[in-house]
């Protein structure tokens, strides 16, 4: 059984460039979140998608946007690159909100994530 | 302000010695826990998920707890292979979907 994956695993961007990350979620999962980790801090939420629609979002410029194909597969895209979007991207793949009942949790898991810099 | 903390914020143990990493919370309507393990360069690995208090769950040498305002995870006789970042993050509330919060990690450092 395939976990999540991502590609490409490593990127370098000069400022002002644009870039794509992409990842293929878990057998079974519909649901795709993003998350932005910098070095020695933990992930912090970009957005999720199920039903190939942004159902949440966290606090990210709009220079942050995404799309969810029918295959559930995601991709990432960055605008207008910065300095500071040097991080580990990582994408977790779940069951949609809900799906184990009512409002419980749902266990996310994370694929290994793609490190770029922006120089 | 909604948030999760982490202590320590690095720990080092000597194989054998075990120890508590902890998790603390100060969300409005807790669903779930998470545990997570960490190596450098690498995305975060699923260990446990807590969703009451009084919960617990144990694998290998980790055990997870779980209260009404923080986690621990256990480890017992750890070994160096145990060594990396030790991730807790919650979901929380009615409106809030099913995003993570994370805290800031421990970093654990088993010698032999």
């Amino acid at each position: 059984d395939a976990g999540v994956t991502q590609s490409p695993t490593h990127l370098i961007k000069t400022r002002g460039q644009q870039v794509t990350l992409r990842c293929s979620p878990k057998s079974g999962h519909d649901t795709v979140s993003w998350y932005q980790q910098a070095l020695g801090q933990g992930p912090q939420f970009i957005f999720q998608y199920y039903e190939e629609e942004e159902r949440q979002r966290g606090n990210f410029p709009d220079r942050f946007s995404g799309h969810q194909f029918p295959n559930y597969s995601s991709e990432l895209n960055v605008n207008a690159l910065l300095l500071g979007d040097s991080a580990l991207y990582l994408c977790a793949s779940s069951s949609r909100p809900g799906a184990s009942g009512g409002f419980g949790a749902e266990t996310q898991y994370f694929g290994p994530g793609t490190r770029l810099l922006v120089l | 302000e909604d948030q999760v903390t982490q202590s320590p914020e690095a720990l080092r143990l000597q194989e054998g010695e075990s120890s508590s990493l902890n998790c603390s919370y100060t969300v409005s309507g807790l669903r779930g826990l998470f545990w997570y393990r960490q190596d450098p360069g690498k995305g975060p690995e699923f260990l446990f998920t807590l969703y009451s208090a009084g919960e617990e769950k144990e694998k290998e040498r980790l055990k997870a707890t779980l209260t009404k305002k923080e986690s621990f995870l256990h480890i017992t006789a750890p070994k160096p292979e145990d060594s990396a970042t030790y991730l807790c993050a919650v979901q929380y509330g009615w409106t809030e979907g099913n995003k993570l919060t994370f805290g800031t990690g421990t970093q654990l450092k088993v010698e032999l």
